[in-house]
């Protein structure tokens, strides 16, 4: 059970639209539609924006959109924010009640 | 909303057992829609899964601590718990408790997560 990959970092400026990906196999993201994505700030727990790959929580601005396609997720920030600046991570649902995260990747807005 | 709030001592020695409890409010952790998870952050790394626990105490924990790992529950005290043997620098982290939804398997509440250090 790896962890799943993401790129270490990505950037944006204010208003712009980034995507990080999240690679992961035929045992976890290829099979199941079971990707969630997380945010997480400095010194804070992390916090759900996506789930199901495609579903926000109540709260959480449309600007968040989430895919997949094949064995790799992904997730869009459109009309970047300050407030985006964050660590995203990835996770998927890999059988035997389970679950894998990526490995992080640290979004900076210009 | 669901609360969960991680206990338990902030420096541990090597070799020795971790214990940590997280304490669930305002929703039952007997509840069927939900499994409650372990999950750890190495500092300046990344997060990663420990294991879960379902109220009927049926437990699966992550192939690569699998060995040393334990997660119990206490539903009269709602409750659940991590215990970590053997410990080493490696296992200094963030742990955090959480949530699952059980059918779609996202973490949707946390903890605020406790550091533990291990150290001599």
């Amino acid at each position: 059970q790896s962890a799943l990959t993401q790129p270490a970092s990505v950037s944006g400026s204010p208003g712009q639209s980034i995507t990080i990906s999240c690679t992961g196999t035929s045992s976890d993201v290829g099979t199941y539609n079971l990707v969630s994505w997380y945010q997480e700030h400095p010194g804070k727990a992390p916090k759900l924006i996506i789930y199901e790959v495609t579903n926000r929580p109540s709260g959480v601005s449309n600007r968040f959109s989430g895919s997949k396609s094949g064995n790799t997720a992904s997730l869009t920030i459109s009309g970047l924010q300050a407030d985006d600046e964050a660590d995203y991570y990835c996770c998927s649902y890999a059988g035997s009640r389970t679950v894998v995260f990526g490995g992080g990747t640290k979004l900076t807005v210009l | 909303q669901v609360q969960l709030q991680e206990s338990g001592p902030g420096l541990v020695k090597p070799s020795e057992t971790l214990s940590l409890t997280c304490a669930v409010s305002a929703y039952s952790i007997s509840s069927t829609y939900y499994y409650w998870g372990w999950i750890r952050q190495p500092p300046g790394k990344g997060l990663e899964w420990i294991g879960s626990i379902y109220h009927s105490g049926s437990t699966d924990y992550s192939p690569s601590l699998k060995s040393r790992v334990t997660i119990s529950i206490d539903t009269s005290k709602n409750h659940f718990s991590l215990k970590l043997s053997s410990v080493t620098a490696a296992d200094t982290a963030v742990y955090y408790c959480a949530s699952l939804y059980s059918t779609t398997w996202y973490l949707d509440y946390w903890g605020q997560g406790t550091l533990v250090t291990v150290s001599s």
